[in-house]
Order: C-alpha cells, then structure tokens, then sequence
C-alpha cells in the first residue's frame, strides 16, 4: 500500500525566504505526482504535475523535482510571500487501471510566511 | 476556464439521513473520482468512473454508491448518515487515459450531520 510522507509538517518563514517541502513515497510504481495548495476549509488548487518519467516541472517561482527511484520529490518556492501561507499537500497517483489514476495523499505541510 | 462544478457546497444533514453530492466535470473529461476529507485529515479516495462505468474503489462504505451519467456528470448517494461522515466532499475530473492524468478538483461539499 503506497505511503506518502511530508516533512516538515508545519514551518513558517520570514516574507522573502526561499524554503523547501519534502514528499516521500513508498512504492515507487507511480504514474505521476501532483503537488497542491489548500487554504483553510477550501478546495484543491493544483499547482504541479510531474510525470513520473520527468525530472522537475517549474511554475513562476516554484519548482518541483521527483527522483522517482528514491521515492523522493521537493518543492521549492522562491522569494516567499505572505500569500502564500497554505497547507500544501503532495499527492502520488499508481500506474493506471482502466483509466483511474487515484491520488494517495500526504499529510501536508502547513506554511505561514511571515511579513 | 471552466472548472469542476460541486454543488451543493454546504449541506447539514441529521443522523440516518440521506444526502445526495453532484459532481459536474470539466468538459471533455471523461474520468471522475470523489475524495473525502475528515477534519484535519488528508484527502482519501472513495471511488472514480470512467466513461461512465465505476473504474476503481477505495475506503467507500457499503452506505455510500455513486454513479456517473450519460453527461459524464456524477452524484454520490449517502445513506443512514452517521456523525463521522462529517467532512469536505470534493470531486476532481481528468481526461482519462488520453491525458497526463492530471486532476482537477472542485471547491468541495462540506457536510456536516448533525
């Protein structure tokens, strides 16, 4: 059963600081990962996929990289903003079957950057 | 763009009540999956479709059944609602096995029972 792990689980930051989300996973048969941003109460706003065939995918100032062998992946946000105080989770979805590609989640991160 | 639709967005149902959640996927989508979030929870997945037959099953009850339709839109039926169902409901939609797999999640149920 695939597992996935983010560290830390919270860690706020002065405005300005670049910083660095960890998401590992245990099986490594996976099609693809997708990291996303949840604010409080709300829905999933997805900001990467990374086919697992890929290395890294960038998005204005973020940047996620797999190692899809070490079962590894990283977000990296440059220049924080307060903006951008969220949970953001790291979701892996399995090879497919019969078109369904269903994400297993990680616990999050929960980010406050600081003005 | 058009996004996946959910509605309704709030619903406050009592124990052993019935509530039904619809799903309307983004255009030419062909695959919908339903998650469910508990409190403080991550998401996890209760079942997905795909071209309108039930294509994989997770952590869903026996109360529960979904189904999607001929407009590729999607309802999940809950029955005898318990206090714990209480949750965030989301739907998300993907272009199957043409596109990257790649989902889109709509902005949530929240239920609450009562």
């Amino acid at each position: 059963k695939q597992e996935v792990t983010q560290i830390p689980a919270a860690l706020s930051v002065p405005e300005g600081e670049n910083l660095v989300l960890n998401c590992s996973f245990t099986d490594s048969a996976i099609y693809n990962l997708q990291w996303f941003r949840q604010d409080p109460g709300k829905g999933l706003t997805s900001l990467l996929l990374i086919q697992s065939s890929q290395r890294e995918q960038t998005s204005g100032r973020l940047n996620a990289s797999l190692d899809k062998s070490s079962g590894r992946s990283t977000l990296y946000i440059a220049a924080s903003q307060p903006g951008d105080s969220a949970t953001y989770l790291c979701a892996v979805s399995r090879e497919p079957g019969a078109g369904s590609y269903q994400l297993t989640f990680g616990k999050g991160t929960k980010l406050s950057v600081i003005p | 763009a058009a996004g996946v639709i959910q509605s309704p967005r709030h619903l406050i149902k009592e124990k052993r009540e019935t509530a039904t959640l619809k799903c309307y996927p983004i255009p030419r989508h062909d695959t919908v999956y339903w998650y469910q979030q508990g409190p403080g929870q991550d998401p996890q997945f209760l079942i997905s479709f795909y071209e309108k037959m039930q294509s994989d099953k997770g952590s869903i009850p026996d109360r529960f059944s979904a189904q999607q339709f001929s407009d590729y839109h999607s309802e999940l039926n809950m029955s005898s609602l318990e206090l714990g169902d209480s949750a965030l409901y989301f739907c998300a939609s993907s272009q199957g096995t043409s596109g990257k797999g790649e989902q889109y999640f709509g902005p949530g149920t929240r239920l609450t029972v009562t």
